[in-house]
C-alpha cells in the first residue's frame, strides 16, 4: 500500500538557518503530493502542493519539488522565522483516491531566536 | 468564512460514557473524514463519508460510530468510552470525485479525554 516516510525530529533550528525536511513516498502512478503544517492547539493547514512530476509547490518562503525518480518530496525554506515552528507533514493522495489520504508522522520542528 | 469548525473543543469522560463529536463544513464539500492524531504515530483515518447518507470504515473504526445525515454535518460517536480512545480528532473534508488534487480542509480538533 501507499506510505509516507517523513525524517524524525524534532528539528531544532537558529532564526535565518536553512532547512529541509526530507520526505519520501511509496505510492502506485502518480499521486498529489502535500506538505501541511500544524501550529500548536491548532488543525492542520496546507502549506503547499504539486500535483505532477518536476512541479515545484511553493508558499511563504518554502518550496518542494515533486521527484518522480526519487520518489520524493523535500521541503525546503532558505532563512526560516520563529513563526516557523510548527509540526510540518507529509502527505500523498493517490489519482482518483479520494478517501485515501496518507500522511507522514510528521517533523516538529522549533527554531530558536 | 468558518471552514469546518468541531466541537466541543474539549472534553473529558469517564470509561463507559458515550457522546458525539460534531463537525460543520461550509465549503460544499462532497467528502468527509474523522482522524485521531496521537503523539509518534501522524493521522490515523477512523472513518470517511463520500456523500451525504454514506459512511466508510478507515484504519482504525472499532469503538466508534459516525452518520452522515446532512452534506455539511458527519457526527463521530463514540458509544462507550475507553481511556484507548484519548486522543485529539480532526474532521476533515475536501471536494468530490476527480479532484485528488485538492487538499482537505481541517477543522481545529478536538481534545478528548477518558479516565
Amino acid at each position: 500500500g501507499d506510505s509516507v516516510t517523513q525524517m524524525e525530529g524534532p528539528v531544532t533550528l537558529s532564526e535565518e538557518a536553512f532547512l529541509t525536511i526530507n520526505c519520501t513516498y511509496t505510492a502506485t502512478g502518480y499521486p498529489s503530493l502535500f506538505w501541511y503544517v500544524q501550529y500548536p492547539g491548532e488543525g492542520l493547514q496546507l502549506l503547499l502542493k504539486a500535483t505532477k512530476a518536476d512541479d515545484k509547490g511553493s508558499n511563504k518562503g518554502f518550496e518542494a519539488t515533486y521527484r518522480k525518480e526519487t520518489t520524493s518530496f523535500h521541503l525546503e525554506k532558505g532563512s526560516v522565522q520563529v513563526s516557523d515552528s510548527a509540526v510540518y507533514f507529509c502527505a500523498l493522495r493517490p489519482p482518483g483516491g479520494y478517501q485515501k489520504v496518507t500522511f507522514g508522522t510528521g517533523t516538529k520542528l522549533q527554531v530558536i531566536p | 468564512n468558518a471552514g469546518v469548525t468541531q466541537t466541543p473543543k474539549f472534553r473529558v469522560l469517564k470509561t463507559g460514557q458515550s457522546m458525539t463529536l460534531l463537525c460543520a463544513q461550509d465549503m460544499n464539500h462532497e467528502y468527509m473524514y474523522w482522524y485521531r492524531q496521537d503523539p509518534g504515530m501522524g493521522l490515523r483515518l477512523i472513518h470517511y463519508s463520500v456523500g451525504e447518507g454514506t459512511t466508510a470504515k478507515g484504519e482504525v473504526p472499532d469503538g466508534y460510530n459516525v452518520s452522515r445525515l446532512k452534506k455539511q454535518n458527519f457526527l463521530l460517536g463514540l458509544e462507550s468510552a475507553a481511556p484507548s480512545q484519548t486522543s485529539v480528532y480532526f474532521c476533515a473534508s475536501s471536494p468530490g470525485q476527480g479532484m485528488s488534487n485538492q487538499p482537505q480542509h481541517f477543522g481545529d480538533g478536538t481534545r478528548l479525554s477518558i479516565l
